[in-house]
């Protein structure tokens, strides 16, 4: 079984703060893929990055960031100053290597204030 | 290159009517899903395929049929569509080496 947890439903936030998105996952494979995904109020979703189990090393990528850690089974992104164009629904997702399920977590809406 | 491709993009039908989803990918990928998006929700896995030929049940396949003919196009299926059916719908592909899902741009479906 796997399951994605992302406890924050929503989030408000005003313009240039930083904002943590949680992400919490269970599964019972060895080899996995973590991913996250923003959906803008387009509905299209967005690719943002995908992490294996083998790699814990943070990435960065402008002002996004996301820190993998495998002993607590998490992986949350972070937005450093933040912009009302980050307003958004943001999902983690995880593929297992056992069958290929995705499974997404309940998702959290971001909205950020000028 | 069109890459997931859903049709239609709206649909209302009535209740006990049928209808077939189609996704179709131009990327040869060898994974594909149909997930639906209810608000507090997020994306519910109804079916998906790791190969032509292949389906699988996701967490929530009651109700709905697929189909993976060829290896390009996944088609799911509503025999007896429900009000409780409404939904948006979202069709994805992933290849199995550098997984990755893309989604296509979604089907409106409403059941009155």
């Amino acid at each position: 079984a796997q399951k994605v947890t992302q406890a924050q439903t929503e989030i408000s936030v005003v313009e240039k703060e930083d904002v943590t998105l949680d992400c919490v996952y269970e599964t019972r494979d060895t080899t996995y893929y973590l991913f996250w995904y923003k959906q803008p109020p387009s509905g299209e979703l967005v690719f943002l990055i995908r992490r294996n189990s083998f790699d814990e090393q943070n990435e960065i990528s402008g002002r996004y960031s996301w820190n993998f850690q495998k002993s607590t089974s998490s992986f949350n992104f972070t937005i450093t100053a933040s912009q009302v164009v980050d307003s958004a629904v943001y999902f983690c997702a995880l593929r297992g290597t056992s069958y290929g399920k995705l499974t997404f977590g309940q998702g959290t809406i971001l909205t950020v204030h000028p | 290159n069109a890459g997931v491709t859903q049709t239609p993009k709206f649909r209302v039908l009535k209740t006990g009517q049928s209808m077939t989803l189609l996704c179709a990918q131009d990327m040869n990928h060898e994974y594909m899903y149909w997930y639906r998006q209810d608000p507090g929700m997020g994306l519910r896995l109804i079916h998906y395929s790791v190969g032509e030929g292949t389906t699988a049940k996701g967490e929530v396949p009651d109700g709905y049929n697929v189909s993976r003919l060829k290896k390009q196009n996944f088609l799911l299926g509503l025999e007896s569509a429900a009000p409780s059916q409404t939904s948006v719908y979202f069709c994805a592909s992933s290849p199995n080496r550098a997984p990755g899902a893309f989604f296509g741009q979604g089907t409106r479906l409403t059941v009155v």
